[in-house]
C-alpha cells in the first residue's frame, strides 16, 4: 500500500523553465512534508518542507505547496539549471509515530541547457 | 566527520552469508534511521533509534534483519544468510531529535550491496 506517490518517474525541462514535481498522498494523519533531491552515488539531501497546517513554503528557487483537501503536494523549481537536473523524492511524517518517514518512489528531473 | 557516514561504500557477498554495514552519525544528533532503496523505488524505512527509548523495529523485512546502535551513536545494520532480493542500497540518516529541526534526516551516501 503506497501512501505516497511519486505517479510521473521522470520530468525534462529546459534550462530556465518552471519544473513542477508532483506528489499525492493517502493518509491524513501525515504532519508535515519534505522534499529531498539525490545525485546519483550521493545521499538525499535535504531540500525543503512544509507544515500541514500550511499551504506554501518558499525558499529561493524552491517553492513547495500544500493541498490539503486534495492530499496533493507538488515542489516548483523557477527557474531551472542544469544543476537542478536529480532524482526528487517526497516525503510525509506521521503525527507522533516519532521521526520515521514514508517516501514517495522519485521523479528524476533533467534540465536541458 | 561532519556528516553521516556509511561503510563499505560497497559490499558483494554470496548468498547464505551474513553480512554487517555500519554507521556514523551526525556528532549529537539522537535520532538514527535506516532505510534501504530498491532499483528503481523509494527509500523503504527499516528501523528508527531515538536517544535510549526502544527502536521501532516496524519496517524490518525479516527476522534475518537486525540493528542495534551502541552508546547512542554508531549503528551497525546485520542481514544474516543474505538473499538475492536483499541486494539494494541500504541508507543510513541522522537528525538532531529536538528543536525546529528536529526531524530533519541527513543521509549518508548508503552502502551498496550486492548478493550474488
Amino acid at each position: 500500500d503506497q501512501q505516497v506517490k511519486q505517479n510521473s518517474p521522470s520530468l525534462s525541462v529546459q534550462e530556465g523553465r518552471i519544473s513542477i514535481l508532483n506528489c499525492d498522498y493517502t493518509n491524513s494523519m501525515f504532519d508535515y512534508f519534505l522534499w529531498y533531491k539525490k545525485y546519483p552515488a550521493e545521499g538525499p539531501t535535504f531540500l525543503i518542507s512544509i507544515s500541514s497546517i500550511k499551504d506554501k513554503n518558499e525558499d529561493g528557487r524552491f517553492t513547495v505547496f500544500l493541498n490539503k483537501s486534495a492530499k496533493h503536494l507538488s515542489l516548483h523549481i523557477v527557474p531551472s539549471q542544469p544543476g537542478d537536473s536529480a532524482v526528487y523524492f517526497c516525503a510525509a511524517h506521521f503525527y507522533n509515530q516519532g521521526g520515521k518517514l514514508i517516501f514517495g518512489q522519485g521523479t528524476e528531473l533533467s534540465v536541458k541547457p | 566527520g561532519a556528516g553521516v557516514s556509511q561503510s563499505p561504500s560497497n559490499k558483494v557477498t554470496e548468498k547464505g552469508k551474513d553480512v554487517e554495514l555500519r554507521c556514523d552519525p551526525i556528532s549529537g544528533h539522537t535520532a538514527l534511521y535506516w532505510y534501504r532503496q530498491s532499483l528503481g523505488q523509494g527509500l523503504e524505512f527499516l528501523i528508527y533509534f531515538q536517544g535510549n527509548s526502544a527502536p521501532d523495529k516496524s519496517g524490518l523485512p525479516s527476522d534475518r534483519f537486525s540493528a542495534e546502535r551502541t552508546g547512542g551513536s554508531v549503528s551497525t545494520l546485520t542481514i544474516q544468510r543474505t538473499q538475492q532480493e536483499d541486494s539494494a542500497v541500504y541508507l543510513c540518516a541522522s537528525s538532531p531529535g529536538q528543536g525546529l529541526a528536529k526531524n530533519i534526516q541527513y543521509f549518508g551516501a548508503g552502502t551498496r550491496l550486492s548478493v550474488l
